[in-house]
Order: C-alpha cells, then structure tokens, then sequence
C-alpha cells in the first residue's frame, strides 16, 4: 500500500530554535513529494517540492528538506524559528503508476513558544 | 494578481439543500481539484478535472457533483445524499494534466460549509 505519514501531529519549538517536522512515505515507485503550510482558514501554500533533482531542497521562509530514498523519508527543518512560522503543515506525496495519485498527510500543527 | 478565488468564505446549508461551492482561476490551469478537510485529517480528493468538459472521481466522490464547462470555473455541488457535509472545502488547480503531472497545486482560501 503507498502511504504518507507524519510523525508528529503537533510540535512545539521555543522561538530561534530549530524546527523539525518529520514525514515518511510509503511508495513502489520514485514520488514527488511536496510540504505544504496552512495558516487558519486559509488554503495551502507551496513551501517545496522534490521531483528527483537534488535531493536536499530549499524552499521559501527558510525551509528546506532532504529526501531520503534508504529511509524513505522527507523531513522538513528550518534553522532558527520565527512566530510567523506557527501554522499546520502538509507532507503531500505524489504517485506515478498506473493509477496516479495524490496523498496528504494527517498534518502536522508546529506552535512557536516566546 | 493570478490566483484561485473561492466564494462564499462561510455556508450554511439546511437538511435536504444542495448548495454549490464556486471556484475561479485566472492562472490558466488545465487541471483543477475539489478537496474537503476535516479537522485533525489531512485533505481528501473529492473530485478532479484535467480538462474543459472532462472529470474524474476522487476518494470521497459520493454525495458531490461537479462540473467543467470553463477552463476557468470548477463548481462543486454538495447534494442532499451528502450526510456529513460539514467541512472546509478547498480547490485547487496545477499546470499539466491532473495527477500524472508533478506539477505543485495552487489553492485557494476555502469555503467552510456548515449544516444549520
């Protein structure tokens, strides 16, 4: 069965610490694979995708993300957290087969402590 | 500014309404999407269109009608069969052809849909 799963459904970071949300999937073939954030009451936006380039990929606010094939993980970091950083965040899987499809994790709520 | 406008922000809709939800893209798309996002859950397809005239069932299709008469437009019905109907609803659309491209989604705000 091809899944995604995040790890996390809620973490919380002191502000200027590092952030790591963590996202693993499942899939028999190579993905592409997206996170995206969601501020309340409002619809997702694109942080990052990979499609099978570079394998560590930056994306915009400070995000990046490393694609790793041997753990089948994608985890999103940022170095040093700002408050505007607080939202919900979506590790999306795309999957190419004979039945292409798109998959959203359960979502990860990322609070930001003063 | 290019993006995806959803309106109304808030519904209300009583027992045995159908109620449709619009969605409008200026960005020139081929491809749009209706999702429905429950709290705690990430987002289910309802259903998707790779083109004018064409759509295809997602996960979650039942209880859902849509249509694709304007490359720009991507109506979603919430019909009466629909028994849980209360949720926000997100649309989306993509460059390519649907899901068999790995084209990022672009979204717009939502509409949340509420049973009086």
């Amino acid at each position: 069965a091809q899944s995604v799963t995040q790890l996390d459904s809620h973490v919380s970071v002191s502000e200027g610490t590092p952030v790591l949300l963590r996202c693993n999937y499942s899939s028999s073939y190579s993905p592409s694979l997206f996170w995206y954030v969601q501020h309340p009451n409002k619809g997702l936006q694109l942080l990052l995708k990979y499609t099978s380039a570079a394998t560590l990929v930056k994306g915009i606010n400070g995000f990046e993300a490393e694609f790793k094939k041997s753990e089948t993980s994608f985890h999103l970091t940022k170095p040093s957290a700002h408050m505007s950083d607080a939202a919900e965040y979506f590790c999306v899987v795309m999957l190419y087969s004979s039945a292409s499809k798109i998959i959203f994790g359960s979502g990860t709520r990322l609070s930001i402590r003063p | 500014d290019g993006g995806i406008t959803q309106s109304p922000k808030y519904l209300f809709r009583k027992e045995g309404q159908n109620v449709t939800l619009s969605c409008e893209q200026n960005l020139n798309h081929d491809a749009m999407y209706w999702y429905r996002q429950d709290p705690g859950q990430g987002l289910r397809l309802i259903y998707y269109s790779q083109i004018v005239n064409d759509f295809q069932k997602g996960d979650i299709a039942e209880g859902y009608s849509v249509s694709r008469e304007k490359k720009e437009s991507f109506p979603l019905t919430v019909t009466s069969a629909q028994k849980n109907p209360t949720a926000f609803y997100l649309c989306a659309s993509s460059i390519g052809k649907g899901p068999d491209s790995n084209q990022p989604q672009h979204f717009g705000d939502g509409t949340r849909l509420s049973i009086l």
